[in-house]
This record gives structure tokens, C-alpha cells and sequence, in this order.
């Protein structure tokens, strides 16, 4: 099965500064590539996702990169703020059917004042 | 839109009891949904696959007869936890994914503490 690994499991930024946290799959076939953010204690939400068809995709302050031939992507947040403090999730599926999404094991982002 | 409720949001209850959690589309079809278990400070294990009308996809190492998932229809399904013991204590969350794209949508989680 797929395996997917996260890093780094914390980091520690200053507020205005990029973050970029990266991860890596272990099946070829994963296509599809999103990224969660979770706030303690409530539900994970999609912040950006990408397809194996680009190889990066931007939306506004988040980008994600992704380079199928070493199978590993990234999330860059730029210019960061306060509120971005929170747990980020990676995750690897196939698309399509019910394929199931299989989940980095997380990286505490802290953005300090 | 694509809004996931679950319900309840927090539970406790004592050891050997059942409890029903339950997880609904509210503004689309879920052909297909996710349960996954998550403890404190650790990622969303999956636990099982639910597909509207057949029987669940449970992971492995996963008790099938413990965790019982039924989904009759495209937008509601429900978890079982039954004879419930301290070591389930976690936070359960289920996600949906809409039949016409990839996205899956989560819901809020119901915290689950057995005692």
C-alpha cells in the first residue's frame, strides 16, 4: 500500500517568513496530492490540493510543488501570519472510485510574533 | 456547500456500553465515505471504507465486529463502537466524498471518551 512521509513534524517560523514543509509517497500510481490544515480539536480542511497532470498549482500566500519522478511534493505558505499556526497534513490518492487517502503523520506549524 | 455533520459532537461513555456516531452529506450525494480514528498529536488513521449500499472496506488490524459501519443511504452513514473500552477513547472522523470529483470532505469529529 501507499506510504506517505512528512517533514519536518514541527516547525517554528517567524511571522512574514515562508514555511515549507515536504513530503514523500511510496506508490508511482498516487495521482492525486492534498494538503490539510487542522486547528486543535476541529475538523482537517483543505487548503490546496494538486493532480499528477502539474507539477505546481498556486493559490494566493500557498503553493505546492510536486516532481512525480522523485515522488515528492511540497506546501511553501509565504508571508506568514499567526493564524496560520496550526497542524498540516500531506496526503497521497488515487483518483477516482473510492481510493482512499493515505496521510502524513503531520507537522506542527507555529508562526511566532 | 459540500457540508459534513456529525453527530454527537462529544460522547462518554462507560466501559462495555455501544455507541452510535453518525456522519451526513448535507448538500450532496456520498457515494462513498471514510471513517478514521485520530488520537491526540498523531495523523487520521483510516479505519474503514463505507460505498452507499454494500458492506464496508475495513483496514487492517481493524475489528470489523467492534467497529460497526453501516451505510444505507448517499447521505448518512454511521459508526458503531461496540463494548466499548477506555483504549477506544479517541476522536473519530468521518469524511464524504462527492461522486463527481476527488475532494473529500470531512466532519467535525465527535470526541469519544470511555471510562
Amino acid at each position: 500500500g501507499e506510504n506517505v512521509e512528512q517533514h519536518p513534524s514541527t516547525l517554528s517560523v517567524q511571522e512574514g517568513d515562508s514555511a515549507v514543509i515536504k513530503c514523500t509517497y511510496s506508490d508511482s500510481a498516487s495521482n492525486y496530492f492534498p494538503w490539510y490544515k487542522q486547528e486543535l480539536g476541529k475538523r482537517p480542511q483543505l487548503i490546496i490540493d494538486i493532480r499528477s497532470n502539474v507539477g505546481e498549482k498556486k493559490d494566493q500566500r500557498i503553493a505546492v510543488t510536486l516532481n512525480k519522478t522523485a515522488k515528492h511534493f511540497s506546501l511553501h505558505i509565504t508571508e506568514t501570519q499567526p493564524e496560520d499556526s496550526a497542524v498540516y497534513f500531506c496526503a497521497a490518492s488515487l483518483t477516482g472510485g473510492g481510493n482512499k487517502l493515505t496521510f502524513g503523520t503531520g507537522t506542527q506549524l507555529k508562526v511566532e510574533l | 456547500g459540500a457540508v459534513v455533520s456529525q453527530h454527537p459532537s462529544w460522547v462518554i461513555c462507560k466501559s462495555g456500553t455501544s455507541v452510535k456516531i453518525e456522519c451526513r452529506s448535507l448538500d450532496f450525494q456520498a457515494t462513498t465515505m471514510f471513517w478514521y480514528r485520530q488520537f491526540p498529536k498523531q495523523s487520521l488513521m483510516l479505519m474503514a471504507t463505507s460505498n452507499e449500499g454494500s458492506k464496508a472496506t475495513y483496514e487492517q488490524g481493524v475489528e470489523k465486529d467492534k467497529f460497526l459501519i453501516n451505510h444505507a443511504s448517499l447521505t448518512l452513514s454511521t459508526l458503531t463502537v461496540t463494548s466499548a473500552h477506555p483504549e477506544d477513547s479517541s476522536f473519530y472522523i468521518c469524511s464524504a466524498r462527492d461522486r463527481r470529483g476527488d475532494e473529500q470532505y470531512f466532519g467535525p469529529g465527535t470526541r469519544l471518551t470511555v471510562t
